[in-house]
């Protein structure tokens, strides 16, 4: 099992471009996060999506839109990128109950 | 608002010494996880804890649940080097679908 695995690894972007971020989970969990996470920040949710077909918006939700593809993948996108948005972005899944299983990561630098 | 406050928030410690922080709410949840994150990588779970006044030991680590359920800590025995990270807690409440984390304390064992 490979658990929750994150595409790309590394991304520069320049102000006002737009990508996606992919997320794919085989742990057959329903509910599935992103995450950005700042310096002394801690972790902030973005979106989540508690089973396929469903999302709902987080705590820092502006500047992001969200796929739930399918019970496995999620993905984040960035339709116009800003500095503010340079972060490290992770995602995350979870079954039954609140105990989350994350991805190594996404590196993002917005210039 | 931050619903999760953890202390301290930089805690810097020589091996073997012993050590405690701590996760704190005025909510209460039905159950706390506790996640550690070493540089470069996601948050992996260490435990969960879901009745109050529960004890959960892994190891040299011992979580403690608060009676009503709004506090939790987390207590090392003889630190080593290899508990060096960033210790996360993150609070779940019934049907919200998400958890709340903390900002984290980040730990430092010197040898």
């Amino acid at each position: 099992n490979a658990g929750v695995t994150q595409t790309p690894k590394f991304q520069v972007l320049k102000t006002g471009q737009s990508m996606t971020l992919q997320c794919a989970q085989d742990m057959n969990h329903n509910s599935m996060y992103w995450y950005r996470q700042d310096p002394g920040m801690g972790l902030r949710l973005i979106y989540y999506s508690a089973s396929e077909g469903t999302t709902d918006k987080g705590e820092v939700p502006n500047g992001y839109n969200v796929s739930r593809l399918n019970k496995r993948e999620f993905s984040l996108r960035l339709e116009s990128a800003a500095p503010s948005q340079t972060s490290v972005y992770f995602c995350a899944s979870s079954g039954v109950g609140y105990e989350q299983y994350f991805g190594p990561g996404t590196r993002l630098t917005v210039t | 608002t931050q619903l999760l406050e953890q202390s301290p928030q930089f805690l810097s410690i020589q091996e073997g010494e012993n050590l405690t922080v701590y996760c704190n709410s005025s909510s209460v949840f039905s159950s706390l996880q506790w996640y550690r994150q070493e540089p470069g990588e996601g948050p992996v779970l260490l435990v969960t804890v879901v009745t109050g006044g529960e004890v959960k030991k892994l190891k040299r680590l011992t979580f403690q649940f608060g009676d009503a359920r709004k506090d939790s800590s987390l207590h090392i025995t003889a630190a080593q080097p290899g508990d060096t990270g960033l210790y996360l807690c993150a609070g779940a409440r019934t049907n919200a679908g998400k958890s709340t984390f903390g900002d984290g304390t980040t730990l430092t064992v010197k040898p």
